[in-house]
């Protein structure tokens, strides 16, 4: 997990309010992605990026943004928080290509409460 | 739509006990299939995973059996441990490895009695 840190590990925010997630790797690995987890619903993909200049939309980007400033630095906005965002939220990381690259890091979370 | 449906939601184990979870799935180019463990607090992290081209895969006390003909697959936990004791996550990928974008199922927590 010391791999992959996320930063806050815990926030509450207010209705309205623009919160960035952070997430920083060690691993040396290109792929990036971010994923929401609620309970009864697993873990969803919000954006995932293939490098620096690739970032893609996962299965519920809608309200969410994201940037990544270097290959180990991939970060999370919520420009306009609203409650139904309140979940868990997980950084992962995978290696760019053969069998490893099936294999995702998970940092250890940020608990995002938004009332 | 949840292209990968799990099963039980919440599942108690005595210790010594098996502890089986299902998964089904639905995309018949998913290639790859792998458990993953989250203990309270944490990350996920990868437990074990197969490939369609065989029916069984085993590493510990943990087995993964392959049905390809009935798209499901199940992970097998022997011998069952109090520090077993954890959410799992059933997942799904392929597109040739691509994308690498894991489907996961919706999580069992499972609770291993001592």
């Amino acid at each position: 997990d010391a791999d992959v840190t996320q930063t806050p590990r815990n926030r509450i925010t207010k209705t309205g309010k623009r919160i960035m997630l952070e997430c920083s790797q060690t691993k040396g690995h290109d792929r990036m992605y971010w994923y929401r987890q609620d309970p009864g619903l697993g873990l969803r993909l919000i954006y995932y990026s293939f490098d620096v200049k690739d970032i893609n939309k996962g299965e519920i980007s809608d309200g969410y943004s994201v940037s990544r400033q270097a290959q180990a630095k991939f970060s999370l906005s919520l420009e306009s928080a609203i409650p139904n965002q309140t979940a868990l939220y997980f950084c992962a990381t995978s290696e760019s290509g053969g069998k490893s690259s099936y294999e995702q890091y998970f940092g250890p979370g940020t608990r995002l409460t938004v009332t | 739509q949840q292209q990968v449906k799990q099963s039980p939601q919440s599942l108690i184990v005595q210790k010594g006990g098996i502890s089986i979870i299902n998964c089904a799935y639905e995309n018949t180019a998913f290639d790859y299939f792998p458990w993953y463990q989250q203990f309270p607090g944490k990350g996920p992290a990868l437990l074990i995973a197969i490939r369609p081209d065989v029916s069984e895969k085993k590493e510990g006390r943990f087995t993964i059996s392959f049905n390809k003909s009935a798209k499901q697959f199940s992970l097998h936990i022997m011998d069952s441990q109090p520090g077993d004791s954890a959410t799992y996550f059933c997942a799904a990928s392929g597109y040739g490895g691509a994308t690498n974008k894991l489907i996961f199922g919706t999580g069992t927590l499972l609770a291993v009695q001592p």
